[in-house]
């Protein structure tokens, strides 16, 4: 198994701009998980999603994020318009309840807003 | 508000010696907790889970506890390695079931000397 595909792996872009982050979980897995990770807070998670429907988005930041599941192996986390302070590794991360809860990672998603 | 601390000083050890990682809680009563290892530039990969019903678990040269009353968990490597050396980060699920939000501490870097 490949494990979680996330793209791209560096993202260079300036304020104000779209960003859109791509995740492809494990195969058979139901959960997806969208965390961001800085020096200053450490990994918190932002939105999760059980069977593509989002359950808990209460870490999304504000209206500027946004993220959807249109099927089972792919997700986005969009940001507009991105700020400098949306600066971070942003991981995506998948699991079924069947593995007792073990989360696998994707490499993660380092995004610069200049 | 819920939160999950642990040391954020590096750890520095000798190899061959027993490393332990301290994981505080507060404001919750977890029933699972989970450690994560995660090495620069790669995301969190899973070690060990621990119920609340508990006290111990053990996988090769690592094992956890989880104290309830104390809201702490400590983690241990034993014979360390150089190979060991990487940020470790304990997590706990929020609610009673295996699978769903991940709280996460901010990290304990360990660095094993040879």
């Amino acid at each position: 198994d490949a494990g979680v595909i996330q793209s791209p792996r560096h993202e260079v872009t300036e304020m104000g701009q779209e960003v859109t982050l791509r995740c492809k979980p494990i195969s058979g897995h139901d959960y997806l998980f969208w965390y961001r990770q800085t020096m200053m807070r450490g990994l918190e998670l932002l939105i999760y999603f059980n069977n593509n429907v989002p359950i808990d988005d209460s870490g999304m930041p504000e209206d500027r994020f946004s993220a959807k599941m249109p099927n089972a192996s792919f997700s986005t986390l969009k940001i507009q318009p991105s700020e400098p302070r949306d600066s971070a590794v942003y991981f995506c991360a998948s699991t079924s309840p069947r593995l007792g809860g073990e989360q696998f990672f994707g490499p993660g998603t380092r995004l610069t807003v200049l | 508000s819920q939160k999950i601390e642990q040391n954020s000083e590096a750890l520095n050890i000798q190899e061959g010696k027993t490393a332990t990682l301290t994981c505080n809680y507060t404001n919750y009563s977890p029933a699972y907790l989970q450690w994560y290892r995660q090495d620069p530039g790669r995301g969190p990969v899973f070690l060990l889970l621990i119920r609340e019903n508990e006290k111990e678990k053990r996988k090769e040269r690592l094992k956890v506890t989880f104290d309830t009353t104390l809201k702490q968990s400590l983690f241990h490597i034993t014979a360390s390695q150089p190979a060991d050396s990487a940020t470790y980060l304990c997590a706990y699920l929020h609610g009673s079931s295996n699978t769903g939000k991940l709280i996460f501490g901010q990290g304990t870097t360990l660095q094993v000397k040879p």
